[in-house]
Protein backbone atom coordinates (compact mmCIF):
# COMPACT_ATOMS: atom_id res chain seq x y z
CA UNK A 1 0.00 0.00 0.00
CA UNK A 2 1.14 3.63 -0.34
CA UNK A 3 1.79 5.54 2.90
CA UNK A 4 0.40 8.87 2.82
CA UNK A 5 2.44 10.93 5.76
CA UNK A 6 1.17 14.36 6.42
CA UNK A 7 2.62 17.26 8.59
CA UNK A 8 2.55 18.95 10.33
CA UNK A 9 0.12 16.62 12.50
CA UNK A 10 -1.21 19.82 14.18
CA UNK A 11 -1.16 23.26 13.85
CA UNK A 12 -2.49 26.37 15.56
CA UNK A 13 -3.22 29.36 13.96
CA UNK A 14 -4.90 32.82 13.86
CA UNK A 15 -8.02 34.04 11.78
CA UNK A 16 -6.29 35.66 8.90
CA UNK A 17 -2.60 33.46 9.00
CA UNK A 18 -1.58 31.71 6.00
CA UNK A 19 -1.12 27.99 6.89
CA UNK A 20 -0.07 25.27 4.43
CA UNK A 21 0.04 21.48 5.13
CA UNK A 22 2.57 18.92 3.52
CA UNK A 23 1.73 16.17 2.15
CA UNK A 24 4.27 13.15 1.07
CA UNK A 25 3.72 9.79 -0.52
CA UNK A 26 5.89 6.82 -0.17
CA UNK A 27 6.12 6.46 -3.43
CA UNK A 28 5.02 8.76 -6.89
CA UNK A 29 1.44 8.86 -7.50
CA UNK A 30 1.76 11.78 -10.14
CA UNK A 31 -1.55 14.33 -9.73
CA UNK A 32 -3.54 11.44 -8.35
CA UNK A 33 -4.17 13.48 -5.26
CA UNK A 34 -7.36 14.97 -3.35
CA UNK A 35 -7.78 16.97 0.02
CA UNK A 36 -10.87 16.64 2.31
CA UNK A 37 -11.92 18.63 5.24
CA UNK A 38 -13.85 17.63 8.13
CA UNK A 39 -15.28 19.68 10.35
CA UNK A 40 -15.61 17.81 14.53
CA UNK A 41 -18.24 15.87 14.48
CA UNK A 42 -19.13 15.78 10.29
CA UNK A 43 -18.45 13.97 7.01
CA UNK A 44 -15.60 14.41 5.24
CA UNK A 45 -15.94 17.31 2.19
CA UNK A 46 -13.89 16.94 -1.03
CA UNK A 47 -11.70 20.38 -1.07
CA UNK A 48 -9.72 20.20 -3.99
CA UNK A 49 -8.83 17.02 -6.58
CA UNK A 50 -6.10 15.63 -8.59
CA UNK A 51 -4.29 17.89 -6.69
CA UNK A 52 -4.97 21.75 -7.75
CA UNK A 53 -8.32 21.80 -8.84
CA UNK A 54 -11.15 23.64 -7.07
CA UNK A 55 -13.88 21.57 -6.17
CA UNK A 56 -17.16 24.13 -6.73
CA UNK A 57 -18.01 25.82 -4.39
CA UNK A 58 -15.23 26.43 -2.39
CA UNK A 59 -13.66 29.20 -1.76
CA UNK A 60 -10.69 30.58 -3.50
CA UNK A 61 -8.35 31.19 -0.14
CA UNK A 62 -7.90 27.24 -0.52
CA UNK A 63 -5.42 25.90 -3.34
CA UNK A 64 -3.27 22.56 -3.87
CA UNK A 65 -0.02 21.90 -5.37
CA UNK A 66 2.50 19.59 -6.11
CA UNK A 67 2.88 16.54 -7.86
CA UNK A 68 5.10 13.37 -7.97
CA UNK A 69 5.04 12.79 -4.15
CA UNK A 70 5.37 15.94 -2.31
CA UNK A 71 1.78 17.85 -2.10
CA UNK A 72 0.68 21.26 -0.27
CA UNK A 73 -3.15 22.38 0.61
CA UNK A 74 -2.49 26.05 1.06
CA UNK A 75 -5.25 28.45 3.24
CA UNK A 76 -4.70 31.66 2.05
CA UNK A 77 -6.08 33.81 4.89
CA UNK A 78 -7.61 31.12 7.34
CA UNK A 79 -11.25 31.93 8.54
CA UNK A 80 -13.45 30.58 11.54
CA UNK A 81 -14.78 28.34 9.86
CA UNK A 82 -11.82 26.93 8.24
CA UNK A 83 -10.72 25.05 11.91
CA UNK A 84 -11.03 21.49 10.97
CA UNK A 85 -9.11 18.51 10.63
CA UNK A 86 -7.78 18.17 6.90
CA UNK A 87 -6.90 14.79 4.88
CA UNK A 88 -5.36 13.70 1.73
CA UNK A 89 -6.16 10.81 -0.20
CA UNK A 90 -4.01 8.73 -3.19
CA UNK A 91 -6.09 7.22 -6.08
CA UNK A 92 -3.00 6.37 -7.87
CA UNK A 93 -3.22 2.29 -7.05
CA UNK A 94 -5.43 0.51 -4.90
CA UNK A 95 -6.14 0.61 -2.00
CA UNK A 96 -6.98 4.52 -1.96
CA UNK A 97 -5.09 5.35 1.01
CA UNK A 98 -5.67 8.38 3.29
CA UNK A 99 -3.19 10.42 5.56
CA UNK A 100 -3.92 10.45 9.08
CA UNK A 101 -5.18 14.15 9.32
CA UNK A 102 -3.78 17.34 10.23
CA UNK A 103 -5.61 19.29 12.94
CA UNK A 104 -6.06 23.15 12.55
CA UNK A 105 -6.78 24.24 15.72
CA UNK A 106 -7.28 28.13 16.90
CA UNK A 107 -4.49 29.91 18.66
CA UNK B 1 -28.50 17.76 -5.37
CA UNK B 2 -27.15 14.72 -4.65
CA UNK B 3 -27.71 13.49 -0.96
CA UNK B 4 -26.82 10.34 0.62
CA UNK B 5 -27.70 8.50 3.82
CA UNK B 6 -26.44 5.85 6.04
CA UNK B 7 -29.09 3.66 7.72
CA UNK B 8 -28.47 0.12 9.77
CA UNK B 9 -27.61 -1.32 13.40
CA UNK B 10 -25.59 0.60 15.68
CA UNK B 11 -24.23 -1.83 18.08
CA UNK B 12 -23.09 -5.22 16.14
CA UNK B 13 -21.97 -8.51 18.43
CA UNK B 14 -18.15 -9.92 17.81
CA UNK B 15 -18.39 -12.57 15.30
CA UNK B 16 -21.51 -11.18 13.61
CA UNK B 17 -22.06 -9.52 10.34
CA UNK B 18 -22.16 -5.96 10.31
CA UNK B 19 -25.04 -4.91 7.57
CA UNK B 20 -25.60 -1.20 6.27
CA UNK B 21 -27.77 0.89 4.02
CA UNK B 22 -27.19 3.74 2.44
CA UNK B 23 -29.55 5.51 0.38
CA UNK B 24 -29.03 8.37 -2.49
CA UNK B 25 -31.49 11.02 -3.43
CA UNK B 26 -31.10 13.56 -6.31
CA UNK B 27 -29.69 10.81 -8.68
CA UNK B 28 -29.81 7.33 -9.95
CA UNK B 29 -27.75 5.50 -8.93
CA UNK B 30 -28.09 3.13 -12.66
CA UNK B 31 -27.42 6.57 -14.42
CA UNK B 32 -23.37 6.21 -13.33
CA UNK B 33 -20.68 6.52 -10.78
CA UNK B 34 -19.17 4.17 -8.36
CA UNK B 35 -21.04 4.47 -4.96
CA UNK B 36 -18.45 3.62 -1.87
CA UNK B 37 -17.66 3.15 2.19
CA UNK B 38 -15.48 4.82 3.99
CA UNK B 39 -14.61 4.11 7.61
CA UNK B 40 -13.16 5.91 10.69
CA UNK B 41 -12.43 4.36 14.12
CA UNK B 42 -12.97 6.67 17.02
CA UNK B 43 -10.65 9.03 16.88
CA UNK B 44 -8.58 8.14 13.80
CA UNK B 45 -7.86 8.22 10.27
CA UNK B 46 -9.94 7.46 7.32
CA UNK B 47 -9.85 3.87 5.35
CA UNK B 48 -12.03 3.36 2.33
CA UNK B 49 -13.53 -0.06 2.10
CA UNK B 50 -14.71 -0.77 -1.82
CA UNK B 51 -16.76 0.57 -4.17
CA UNK B 52 -19.38 -0.74 -6.88
CA UNK B 53 -20.75 0.25 -9.88
CA UNK B 54 -24.10 -0.06 -10.47
CA UNK B 55 -23.64 -2.66 -13.09
CA UNK B 56 -21.53 -4.83 -10.48
CA UNK B 57 -18.15 -3.86 -11.04
CA UNK B 58 -16.45 -3.77 -7.71
CA UNK B 59 -13.29 -2.46 -5.76
CA UNK B 60 -12.46 -4.14 -1.99
CA UNK B 61 -9.74 -2.90 0.15
CA UNK B 62 -7.21 -5.79 0.20
CA UNK B 63 -7.68 -6.16 3.80
CA UNK B 64 -11.04 -6.49 4.37
CA UNK B 65 -11.59 -8.33 1.03
CA UNK B 66 -12.54 -11.63 2.28
CA UNK B 67 -15.45 -10.03 4.94
CA UNK B 68 -16.77 -7.80 2.48
CA UNK B 69 -19.63 -7.77 0.53
CA UNK B 70 -21.16 -4.31 -1.17
CA UNK B 71 -24.40 -4.63 -3.08
CA UNK B 72 -26.43 -2.11 -5.15
CA UNK B 73 -30.06 -2.20 -5.32
CA UNK B 74 -31.44 -0.07 -8.26
CA UNK B 75 -34.75 -0.17 -7.56
CA UNK B 76 -34.63 1.43 -4.20
CA UNK B 77 -31.96 3.19 -5.13
CA UNK B 78 -29.45 2.25 -2.15
CA UNK B 79 -26.60 0.61 -1.70
CA UNK B 80 -25.47 -1.77 1.12
CA UNK B 81 -22.44 -3.25 3.34
CA UNK B 82 -22.28 -6.06 4.85
CA UNK B 83 -19.16 -7.18 6.92
CA UNK B 84 -18.43 -10.27 8.24
CA UNK B 85 -17.26 -11.94 11.27
CA UNK B 86 -16.81 -8.43 12.99
CA UNK B 87 -14.17 -7.65 15.83
CA UNK B 88 -14.00 -4.40 18.18
CA UNK B 89 -11.51 -3.24 15.67
CA UNK B 90 -14.30 -3.09 13.25
CA UNK B 91 -15.92 -0.24 15.78
CA UNK B 92 -16.10 2.97 13.60
CA UNK B 93 -18.22 5.50 12.04
CA UNK B 94 -18.82 4.39 8.77
CA UNK B 95 -19.47 6.49 5.40
CA UNK B 96 -20.89 6.24 2.17
CA UNK B 97 -19.95 8.05 -0.61
CA UNK B 98 -20.70 9.00 -4.39
CA UNK B 99 -16.99 7.86 -6.15
CA UNK B 100 -15.75 9.85 -8.77
CA UNK B 101 -13.81 7.04 -10.83
CA UNK B 102 -12.46 8.61 -14.65
CA UNK B 103 -12.62 6.19 -17.11
CA UNK B 104 -14.47 3.75 -14.97
CA UNK B 105 -11.41 3.12 -13.21
CA UNK B 106 -11.17 4.04 -10.07
CA UNK B 107 -7.21 3.74 -9.29
CA UNK B 108 -4.63 4.43 -11.91
CA UNK B 109 -6.91 7.33 -12.58
CA UNK B 110 -8.45 10.36 -11.55
CA UNK B 111 -11.13 9.43 -8.52
CA UNK B 112 -12.13 10.98 -5.43
CA UNK B 113 -15.34 11.04 -2.69
CA UNK B 114 -18.07 13.68 -3.29
CA UNK B 115 -20.23 13.76 -1.55
CA UNK B 116 -20.72 11.86 1.64
CA UNK B 117 -23.05 10.54 3.97
CA UNK B 118 -23.46 11.91 7.42
CA UNK B 119 -21.80 8.85 8.57
CA UNK B 120 -23.22 6.45 11.27
CA UNK B 121 -21.47 4.94 13.95
CA UNK B 122 -21.00 0.87 14.42
CA UNK B 123 -20.23 -0.51 17.84
CA UNK B 124 -18.95 -3.52 17.91
CA UNK B 125 -19.31 -5.43 21.41
CA UNK B 126 -21.09 -7.83 23.75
Amino acid sequence: DIQMTQSPSSLSASVGDRVTITCRASQSISSYLNWYQQRPGKAPKLLIYTAFSLQSGVPSRFSGGGSGTDFTLTISSLQPEDFATYYCQQSYSTPGTFGQGTKVEIK
Amino acid sequence: QVQLQESGPGLVKPSETLSLTCAVSGYSISSGYYWGWIRQPPGKGLEWIGSMFHSGSTYYNPSLKSRVIISVDTSKNQFSLKLSSVTAADTAVYYCARHYCSGGSCYGSLSWFDPWGQGTLVTVSS
